[in-house]
């Protein structure tokens, strides 16, 4: 079966513009987590959706924000971007009811902001 | 809350020679715990997962990994690497309840010569 999809795999942004990236996670997979990678700050947990419901968000300002579709896509926003958001964004995809069935990951987005 | 110390930023080792990679977790109750793969510029790759049963459990591409519960451990080993082995190593726990979301590592970085 197909994997995890995100769109686009690049991305070069400007100070003060906003980002949505794209995340397709595999059929029938309801849980979709998106996950921040930078060489400082490693991997961090942004936010998870499961049924177009935000479950979990991870301590990220309120310029990062997301959704869910009813077809399990989601997508994630970054507002008013900053030097410091340049990262490579990473989305994982499961069943969402249990860790033991593990989470796949995307080939991610990389976010470069100037 | 639950975190994950991978005390070694970067290993050498030899083409054809063993190879260990430490993971330390804290948390409370038993863990879920998970090693990635990630090779430059790409997404995580899952080796390998253990959640309950047989502490030693095997993955893919030669690796298994053995929950130590009494030494908070879940180390990862390859009895004779690859020079296609050098990647970036993360092992990552989750929790069954409360957030689903997994907490990295900081990554060990595998280098192998010839």
């Amino acid at each position: 079966k197909a994997g995890v999809t995100q769109t686009p795999r690049y991305l070069i942004k400007t100070r003060g513009q906003q980002v949505t990236l794209s995340c397709s996670p595999i059929s029938g997979h309801r849980s979709v987590s998106w996950y921040q990678q930078t060489p400082g700050q490693g991997l961090q947990f942004l936010f998870e959706y499961f049924s177009e419901t935000q479950r979990n968000k991870g301590n990220f300002p309120g310029r990062f924000s997301g959704r869910q579709f009813s077809n399990s896509r989601s997508e994630m926003n970054v507002s008013t971007l900053e030097l410091g958001d340049s990262a490579l964004y990473l989305c994982a995809s499961s069943s969402g009811g249990d860790p033991s069935y593990g989470y796949t990951f995307g080939s991610g987005t990389r976010l470069t902001v100037v | 809350a639950q975190s994950v110390t991978q005390p070694d930023i970067h290993i050498t080792v030899s083409e054809g020679a063993s190879l260990e990679l430490r993971c330390n977790y804290s948390y409370g109750a038993t863990p879920y715990l998970f090693w990635y793969v990630q090779s430059p510029g790409q997404g995580l790759q899952l080796l390998l997962k253990y959640f309950s049963g047989d502490t030693l459990v095997q993955g893919i591409k030669g690796f298994e990994a053995e929950f130590k519960r009494s030494q908070s451990s879940f180390n990862l080993r390859k009895p004779s690497v690859h020079w296609s082995d050098a990647a970036e190593y993360f092992c990552a726990v989750a929790s069954l309840f409360g957030n689903e979301k997994l907490t990295f590592g900081t990554g060990t970085r595998l280098t192998i010569i010839p």
